[in-house]
């Protein structure tokens, strides 16, 4: 059983572009969420996608969207970059909510 | 809206020491709660998971428990090793959307 895959694991990009991060979910896990972790703080939720839908948001701009694929794994896109986008990305599958969620290792992403 | 908090923020003990880390939450209509660990930098290893249903749950020097009534949950872990430093964060999944909420973490350092 493959756990969740993120890639790339650190990026830098420029204040004003755009990037996009990448999550394979753990195999048999039909549900992806989005992360942001900033230094020193604890996870702040992005989005979640269920069956290539987009089924709750957090408190993040549009410049944030997502996508899930048919096999379930998930894009994250950051348009017009800004420095405080600077932060460790973090992707996590489930199943349904009661079964807990699996975490992949992160992307760091440094605006500059 | 649910709101995690863990306490304390930071904790340094000698090495053998058992240790009690908390997080206390506001909405007591939980799914479940989640606790992880995090290594510097790193993503987050699930450690355990307790169903509302249940009072707590065991893995090796590690024992969670959950006082839903009181919107309490402690992690307790056992003759503490040096390899037992990272930050520990706790989750909260309830409302109906699955989606975890995070507490800031308790940073621990154990030393030898």
């Amino acid at each position: 059983e493959t756990g969740v895959t993120q890639s790339p694991t650190h990026l830098i990009k420029t204040r004003g572009q755009q990037v996009t991060l990448r999550c394979s979910s753990q195999s048999g896990h039909n549900t992806v969420s989005w992360y942001q972790q900033a230094l020193g703080q604890g996870p702040q939720f992005i989005f979640q996608y269920y069956r290539e839908e987009e089924n709750g948001r957090g408190n993040f701009p549009p410049r944030f969207s997502g996508l899930q694929f048919p096999n379930y794994s998930s894009e994250l896109n950051v348009n017009a970059l800004e420095l405080d986008d600077s932060a460790l990305y973090l992707c996590a599958s489930s199943t349904t909510g009661s079964t807990g969620y699996t975490f992949g290792s992160g992307t760091r992403l440094t605006v500059v | 809206k649910q709101e995690v908090t863990q306490i304390p923020a930071a904790l340094s003990v000698p090495e053998g020491e058992n240790l009690v880390l908390n997080c206390s939450f506001t909405d007591s209509a939980i799914y479940n709660l989640q606790w992880f660990r995090q290594d510097p930098g790193k993503g987050l290893t699930s450690l355990l998971l307790i169903q509302s249903s249940q009072r707590e749950q065991t893995s090796g020097r590690l024992n969670a428990s959950l006082d839903k009534s009181s919107g309490r949950s402690t992690l307790y872990i056992a003759a503490s090793q040096p390899g037992d430093s990272a930050t520990y964060l706790c989750a909260v999944t309830s409302g109906g959307s699955y989606i975890p909420t995070f507490g800031r973490g308790t940073s621990l350092i154990v030393h030898p």
